[in-house]
């Protein structure tokens, strides 16, 4: 019945590696979101898709590639792993904007460890 | 969106209710009053929001003052599993097809104690 799921939990590699997380909502929602939670709990918009078109993309680094198969799924692809990469990610849909009431439910977050 | 202050942290005796205030003096009109809270190792929960009318749900009530400059989150009978930090967001509505950024700020640590 989870809402919002992401794999893997846990993701530990080492620097220079590529890796990938995945996401998925069954909530039929239209826009799916990256967020990041770094080491001091502040958590960050990355990016967010409406219906699989990129509309929001918060000044992440070029190695960061989100992929929207279809509305229901949005990977995060991660190139030349860096420490400061190091964080947790969260997933996160809501339904299409209607008024300004639309939540946003998420994911339990993946958290990327960069050795 | 507005900007939102909240107290670093609160405690509330389990069963009792907790009252988590948030400023937001510079609120526009159209912009919603968001409560979110995150529980240690997990994802942000939606726990209500409101325009201009006190709403109330499940979770929790959502207390607006008139001016909007304000609102207070209400867990009736705070537990245990209560704990975590809450979130207070302001957000404007955005056109069909696009997003809005839900910004979160450093939000109160609520511990609920016996």
């Amino acid at each position: 019945d989870t809402a919002v799921s992401q794999t893997p939990k846990y993701l530990v590699t080492q620097m220079g590696n590529d890796k990938s997380i995945k996401c998925e909502q069954n909530l039929g929602h239209d826009t799916m979101y990256w967020y990041k939670q770094d080491s001091k709990k502040f958590l960050k918009i990355m990016f967010s898709y409406n219906n699989k078109e990129l509309i929001i993309n918060e000044t992440v680094p070029n190695r960061f590639s989100p992929k929207s198969p279809d509305k229901a799924h949005l990977n995060l692809h991660i190139n030349s792993l860096e420490l400061g990469d190091s964080a947790v990610y969260f997933c996160a849909s809501s339904q299409r904007e209607t008024g300004g009431d639309s939540p946003l439910h998420f994911g339990n977050g993946t958290r990327l460890t960069v050795t | 969106d507005a900007k939102t202050t909240q107290p670093t942290s609160m405690d509330c005796a389990e069963g009792r209710a907790a009252n988590l205030p948030c400023n937001h003096s510079t609120i526009s009109g159209n912009e919603y009053v968001y409560w979110y809270r995150q529980i240690h190792s997990q994802g942000p929960q939606y726990i209500i929001h409101g325009l201009k009318n006190n709403e109330t749900n499940e979770m929790a009530s959502l207390i607006i003052t008139e001016d909007r400059k304000s609102s207070t989150l209400i867990l009736p009978h705070a537990t245990l599993r209560d704990t975590a930090v809450y979130y207070c967001i302001v957000r404007a509505p955005r056109p069909t097809g696009t997003a809005s950024k839900l910004t979160f700020g450093t939000g109160t640590r609520l511990q609920v104690t016996l």
